[in-house]
């Protein structure tokens, strides 16, 4: 079965310093990646998705960036966090899109990790 | 811009209660439409996905209804309990989105005893 594990479960960190979670899935090939994030009474945005490795898409502009340097590796980093970069950071996976329609079809389905809880000080 | 509209944003019930939400979603080039259900502090976890016009899924009291030509989901919860109080999502995908969902704000459930 598959699983997807995110790391750390809490950050504190002071405004100006550096950022990286890792996210990492089991069981699976070639998932299509991505990162969410939930800021303080507002709904879940997507930041990033990857289709591959070394392939990143931004969905808004901002002050953090994304990398895959491995299949099943998906890393969200800063150089200088922000007051505005805390909230709760998600990744999910879901299997490969374009997939023709059948039983077996995930229908873009995502699965979570457990998130990360960041507040910038 | 493709939007996902979900109302009402939150809902406060008495245990017994039953309760339904809404979600908008753009009609054309529709492809999936899925329910997750977030607690506080863990993850989204997926309710539902539907595809069809007039599906309809049911897992235990909760149930979901979609239609695509007008482009709204309902969820429905019957004889709420207090385990049931969590933000609900409802998430769109359309033909070519590369996978991509595009999430609703959510509707939060607050089930009082």
């Amino acid at each position: 079965s598959q699983t997807i594990h995110q790391w750390p479960a809490t950050l504190v960190q002071p405004v100006g310093s550096p950022l990286s979670l890792e996210c990492t899935v089991e069981g699976t090939s070639n998932p299509n990646l991505y990162w969410y994030r939930q800021a303080a009474g507002r709904g879940l945005q997507l930041l990033f998705y990857s289709v591959g490795i070394g392939q990143i898409s931004s969905e808004v502009p901002q002050n953090l960036s994304a990398s895959r340097p491995q299949d099943r590796q998906f890393i969200l980093s800063s150089k200088k966090l922000l007051l505005s970069d805390s909230g709760f950071y998600l990744c999910a996976w879901s299997a490969i899109p374009g997939l023709a329609a059948t039983n077996l079809d995930s229908y873009n389905e995502q699965f979570f990790g457990p998130g990360t809880r960041l507040t910038v000080l | 811009i493709l939007n996902v509209e979900q109302s009402p944003q939150s809902l406060h019930v008495q245990e017994g209660d039953s309760t339904n939400f809404t979600c908008s979603f753009p009609s054309s080039n529709f492809y999936a439409l899925h329910w997750y259900r977030w607690e506080t502090a863990k993850s989204p976890e997926a309710l539902f996905v539907m595809t069809l016009n007039g599906d309809e899924k049911k897992k235990g009291r909760i149930s979901a209804t979609l239609n695509t030509k007008e482009g709204y989901s309902y969820l429905y919860i019957k004889g709420s309990q207090p385990e049931d109080s969590a933000t609900y999502l409802c998430a769109f995908s359309y033909g070519g989105s590369q996978g991509n969902l595009i999430f609703g704000k959510g509707t939060k459930l607050s089930v009082k005893p």
